[in-house]
């Protein structure tokens, strides 16, 4: 069964330090891996996917099939970067979610 | 402005109510989804659409059902509520670049 793991539901990092969000995916078939954002009072809404190898407000992830991750990260944090972040992934056109990392940089 | 819509934002009923969520897009996307959310957890597939006329269960079991008469219109509706069914409910759509879900606010049910 496809199945997304994101085994931190809560993290916190000072602002400037780097911040890892992780990852982990089930599936047998060839993975579409996104990670989603939730800023407060915001909707939910999509950061990146890995298909596009793209930077988006300094988050970048790599998928590594080997080990069936996605993790996200950030070399240097900032404030407005705390947030509800959730991976994602995708099959048949539907997106599979994991239960989601809140992230909170403090100053 | 192309947006996607839900309606109500917040609900409070009693049980054996029956209620109808609903969920309309501008943007004149095919696909449609409806997920269900408690505190804390991942959101779980309940309801997808492809296209008007074309409506499928998703991976959560759900005692709700939806319809898909209108391209921009997929409200989803319970027929008798129970508390068991307080939780948040996003709608979401596409246009078939898979991967980003546009979604709405959230309809958040609390059944007494």
């Amino acid at each position: 069964a496809q199945r997304v793991t994101q085994p931190e539901k809560l993290l916190s990092v000072f602002k400037g330090a780097p911040v890892e969000l992780k990852c982990n995916y089930s599936y047998s078939g060839s993975p579409e891996l996104f990670w989603y954002v939730q800023y407060s009072r915001q909707r939910l809404q999509l950061l990146l996917r890995h298909i596009s190898r793209e930077s988006i407000k300094g988050f970048t992830a790599d998928l590594n099939k080997g080990e069936t991750s996605f993790h996200l990260k950030k070399p240097f944090a900032q404030e407005e970067d705390s947030a509800m972040y959730y991976c994602a992934l995708g099959r048949a056109q539907k997106l599979v979610f994991g239960q989601g990392t809140r992230l909170t940089i403090n100053p | 402005e192309a947006d996607i819509y839900q309606t109500p934002r917040y609900l409070v009923i009693g049980t054996g109510k029956k209620i109808t969520l609903e969920c309309s897009q501008t943007m004149g996307h095919d696909k449609m989804y409806w997920y269900q959310q408690d505190p804390g957890m991942e959101l779980h597939l309940i309801h997808y659409s492809y296209g008007v006329n074309s409506t499928e269960k998703g991976d959560l079991s759900s005692e709700s059902t939806v319809s898909r008469i209108r391209t921009e219109h997929f409200p989803l509706t319970l027929e008798s509520a129970r508390p068991s069914h307080t939780s948040q409910y996003l709608c979401a759509s596409t246009d078939g670049h898979f991967g980003e879900l546009f979604f709405g606010e959230g309809s958040r049910l609390t059944v007494l």
